[in-house]
């Protein structure tokens, strides 16, 4: 079946720090790659999304690349910002098929 | 893209009693989801409701405990029924629009079963 693994967290960092959030999949097919954000007391927002392998998907400051090769979608910003914490999932669809989400990752920037 | 909203934002609800949520979306969309999130947790989707069919439950969920609606192609309700304190959670409902390869999400409904 298909599925998301994501480096767990928290993970806090200073503000201006350099954020990585490691994302790797196992799909049958060829699945679209997506960031969702979650800021406290808030639903789900997309943050970006890769349809195809090589694509880099990238919104506020945040770029994630789909790479086939080694089935991962690491999202990374250069200099976050204490607006920046919040709970992030990695995600993953095939087409026909559910969303599969992986278990989130909480990110707190320290002024 | 579309957008979502949700009624109610959160309840406290008491033991043995249901809440119905309410999924407002602003264009026409076949299909739909609700998820659960338990705290701390990621989401788990509960079941799929396409408009004209019955809904698709997930391993795990079924209709007498969360009996969903689907009557037009903009909005759907979930029912929690006969509620426990493991029913606490976020519960989340979401869209596909046509043509669009991503979910849109509402700002979910935070529940508290006492």
């Amino acid at each position: 079946g298909n599925s998301v693994t994501q480096m767990e967290g928290p993970v806090t960092l200073s503000e201006e720090a350099f954020l990585t959030i490691n994302c790797t999949y196992t799909a049958t097919g060829y699945p679209s790659l997506f960031w969702y954000v979650q800021y406290p007391g808030e639903g789900l927002q997309l943050l970006l999304k890769a349809t195809k392998a090589d694509d880099k998907g990238s919104n506020k400051g945040f770029e994630a690349t789909y790479r086939k090769e080694t089935t991962s979608f690491h999202l990374e910003k250069g200099s976050v910002q204490v607006s920046d914490s919040a709970v992030y999932f990695c995600a993953l669809m095939v087409y026909g098929q559910n969303f599969v989400f992986g278990p989130g990752t909480r990110l707190s920037v320290l002024p | 893209s579309a957008v979502i909203s949700q009624k109610p934002s959160r309840d406290i609800c008491q033991r043995g009693t249901s809440l119905t949520i309410q999924c407002q979306v602003d264009s026409q969309v076949t299909m739909m989801f609700w998820y659960r999130q338990q705290p701390g947790q990621s989401l788990t989707l509960i079941a799929t409701a396409n408009q004209g069919s019955e809904a698709t439950y997930e391993s795990g969920f079924v209709i007498d405990k969360f009996p969903i609606s689907r009557p037009n192609l903009t909005f759907s309700t979930l029912t929690v029924s006969n509620m426990s304190p493991e029913d606490s959670s976020i519960y989340l409902c979401s869209a596909e629009p046509p043509s669009y390869n991503e979910q849109f999400f509402g700002p979910g409904t935070r529940l508290t079963v006492l």
